[in-house]
């Protein structure tokens, strides 16, 4: 079993669409809960940094994690063309310490 | 642009060829790494360095060896790959080890 999982997709949406991409993972000890972006040809930006359960907004975007279910969650409002990358969820045990990545669900937002 | 740049951004090499990728960045950080992307799998850590030195080697292969000759660059030297090999190759860098990571573009490898 991967210590991370994430649907690879491709999941295709219509331009408004409200997106949800999800994460669910093995080790309850994880704390950090971080979302990247990777556009085509470039690497891994950071979009979200959460700590322990909770939800966390930031313009259109809004992360939010369930440590009891072992489940973590990026939700798109308002899903835009420029917003179709590969998502990446990434968690780590403690601030300093490496990051364990899922393998990425690509998105593709029809205009 | 991120402030990590990466060269080449695409190899083609030989199993008997020896290349190296290059990682620079721009940002003062002290703290380097090497990642291998393959498609649909999760992002591996190759390597890390913290002001120069070896913290990390993820149980990565002698064909690939590390080199940094100072907190802003850092080298991938790579010989007698196996196509299994090819994929992505990301550098990133933070400030302190293991805080935000700012990637690079990639190297795209492909081992023929």
């Amino acid at each position: 079993q991967k210590e991370v999982e994430q649907d690879p997709g491709p999941l295709s949406v219509p331009e408004g669409a409200i997106v949800s991409l999800n994460c669910t993972y093995s080790n309850s000890a994880f704390q950090y809960f971080m979302w990247y972006r990777q556009y085509s040809r470039k690497g891994p930006e950071l979009l979200m940094y959460t700590y322990s359960s909770g939800n966390k907004e930031d313009g259109r975007f809004t992360a939010q994690v369930d440590k009891s279910s072992k489940y973590i969650s990026l939700f798109i409002r308002d899903s835009q063309p420029s917003d179709s990358a590969t998502y990446l969820c990434a968690m780590s045990l403690n601030a300093g310490n490496m990051l364990t990545f899922g393998g990425g669900t690509r998105l593709m937002v029809k205009p | 642009e991120t402030g990590v740049t990466q060269t080449p951004r695409h190899l083609v090499m030989g199993m008997t060829n020896k290349k190296s990728l290059k990682c620079e960045q721009h940002l003062g950080h002290n703290a380097m790494y090497w990642y291998k992307q393959s498609a649909k799998k999760p992002l591996e850590l190759m390597f890390v360095y913290n002001f120069k030195e070896q913290t990390e080697n993820n149980s990565v292969p002698s064909r690939f060896s590390p080199e940094c000759p100072n907190s802003s660059h850092l080298f991938l030297h790579l010989h007698t790959l196996q196509p299994e090999d090819s994929a992505l190759y990301l550098c990133a860098s933070s400030q302190g080890r293991y805080n935000e990571q700012f990637f690079g573009p990639g190297t795209r490898l492909t081992v023929l």
